[in-house]
């Protein structure tokens, strides 16, 4: 069984549209994150959640909105696409306060 | 911004060891050395990581020199499959705490 999975794993859309990304984890951690690597190849956190609660708002658009339905979901929510969004996503999972985080393979969202 | 300085990068002959540096002159007491690496355009791999004391798995080994200062990632006998960016991070110990990835050393390993 996949650790962190993520779906979809490759989504094109066009520009204005709005779109999620899923994410779940069967490992029973109770840390979850979204980063964002886009074409330069540099990884940015956007949010972390802690037992549901929100822990990091890194300064994204709030076009961006995670919601934590239980601790092994993370999805993330994209209202409005622009062409900037373009990226891969990775979703991440951790046991407590251990910095051994756990990667999903990724969603290419490409906005046309 | 992160809060490590690496080689942007380098090169290993298959079979050899891979000496990867870090510095992190600026880390705290309480901040922890951790590696990670992407193999292509995988999600990142947790490697190792330490607080002062060098440590070793089955995947590598990690040297903290003892002003904590700098540290070095050794893989011991580097193949084709350790091609990838390896990512130095020093992070606190607090839960949902974010991991700041530079850019990392990009290793190419060769036959």
């Amino acid at each position: 069984d996949t650790a962190v999975s993520q779906t979809p794993k490759y989504l094109v859309t066009q520009m204005g549209n709005d779109k999620s990304i899923k994410c779940e984890q069967n490992l029973g951690h109770d840390t979850m994150y979204w980063y964002k690597q886009d074409s330069k190849k540099f990884l940015k956190i956007m949010f972390s959640y802690n037992n549901k609660e929100l822990i990091i708002n890194e300064t994204v658009p709030n076009r961006f909105s995670p919601k934590s339905p239980d601790k092994a979901h993370l999805n993330l929510h994209i209202n409005s696409l622009e062409l900037g969004d373009s990226a891969v996503y990775f979703c991440a999972s951790s046991p407590g306060a251990t910095g051994e985080l756990f990667f999903g393979e990724g969603s290419r969202l490409t906005v046309l | 911004d992160a809060k490590t300085t690496q080689p942007p990068s380098m090169d290993c002959a298959e079979g050899r060891a891979a000496n990867l540096p870090c510095n992190h002159s600026t880390i705290s007491g309480n901040e922890y050395v951790y590696w990670y690496r992407q193999i292509h355009s995988q999600g990142p791999q947790y490697i190792i990581h330490g607080l002062k004391n060098n440590e070793t798995n089955e995947m590598a080994s990690l040297i903290i020199t003892e002003d904590r200062k700098s540290s070095t990632l050794i893989l011991p006998h580097a193949t084709l499959r350790d091609t990838a960016v390896y990512y130095c991070i020093v992070r606190g110990y607090q839960a949902g705490t974010a991991l700041i990835f530079g850019k990392g050393t990009t290793l190419s390993v060769s036959s």
